[in-house]
């Protein structure tokens, strides 16, 4: 069964350090969204593409997040320079369509951030 | 503002009992509604939805969930919990026109041998 990869699992690191995450829909999915999951709340939408195109990255802090999806495959999200408030797990998912919600989200396992 | 709530952080039940986990929500149209379920360091998993038609949803590990309009509400429900079923479950509405999913803060369901 076809899964959405995420690296690293894992990631400590220094504040005002730049880090990194990786994510690989499903072959085929057109959407792929970036979420932040605060330990003890739901997931929070950071950034949504459709393609390579941002759909909405209205909960994004530019001032220190970026997010690409080059070729409108895979995805990094980055932050920097990374703040104790961003420790939290990264989510990935992608579905099939355009933005719909008619179509089913499939995540990823996350990247757990934790800032020192 | 669309909106989800879910009234208890933490839900403990015994192996064999039932389970009723509860999930209320704000949104202006008739919504499109999820239950995800999240094992410890895990994605997020579906469980079932609900677009429109029947309003008892039948979903995957014997779950289900009826949604009411009236009550604003898709609780969730299983008739006999394993001990496999403890995690931790988000109830989500989806905007139609984004896909975007919002997410209550979830409840950690724990089960008694």
């Amino acid at each position: 069964e076809a899964e959405v990869a995420q690296s690293p699992r894992y990631k400590i690191t220094e504040k005002s350090q730049a880090v990194a995450f990786w994510c690989d829909p499903i072959s085929g999915h057109a959407t792929l969204y970036w979420y932040r999951q605060i330990l003890g709340q739901g997931p929070e939408l950071l950034v949504q593409f459709q393609d390579e195109s941002v759909v909405d990255d209205s909960q994004l802090p530019k001032d220190r997040f970026s997010a690409e999806r080059l070729k409108g495959v895979d995805s990094t999200l980055k932050i920097q320079p990374a703040e104790l408030g961003d420790s939290a797990m990264y989510l990935c998912a992608s579905s099939l369509a355009l933005g719909s919600s008619t179509d089913t989200q499939y995540f990823g396992p996350g990247t757990r951030l934790t800032v020192l | 503002a669309q909106s989800v709530t879910q009234p208890d952080i933490h839900i403990t039940v015994s192996e064999g009992a039932s389970l009723e986990l509860r999930c209320n929500y704000s949104y202006g149209a008739t919504p499109y509604l999820f239950w995800y379920v999240q094992s410890p360091g895990q994605g997020l998993q579906l469980l079932l939805k609900y677009f429109s038609g029947d309003t008892l949803v039948q979903g995957i590990k014997g779950f289900e969930a009826e949604f009411k309009r009236s009550q604003s509400s898709f609780n969730l429900r299983k008739p006999s919990v394993h001990w496999s079923d403890a995690a931790e479950y988000f109830c989500a509405v989806g905007e139609r026109n984004t896909g975007k999913l919002i997410f209550g803060q979830g409840t950690t369901l724990q089960v008694k041998p």
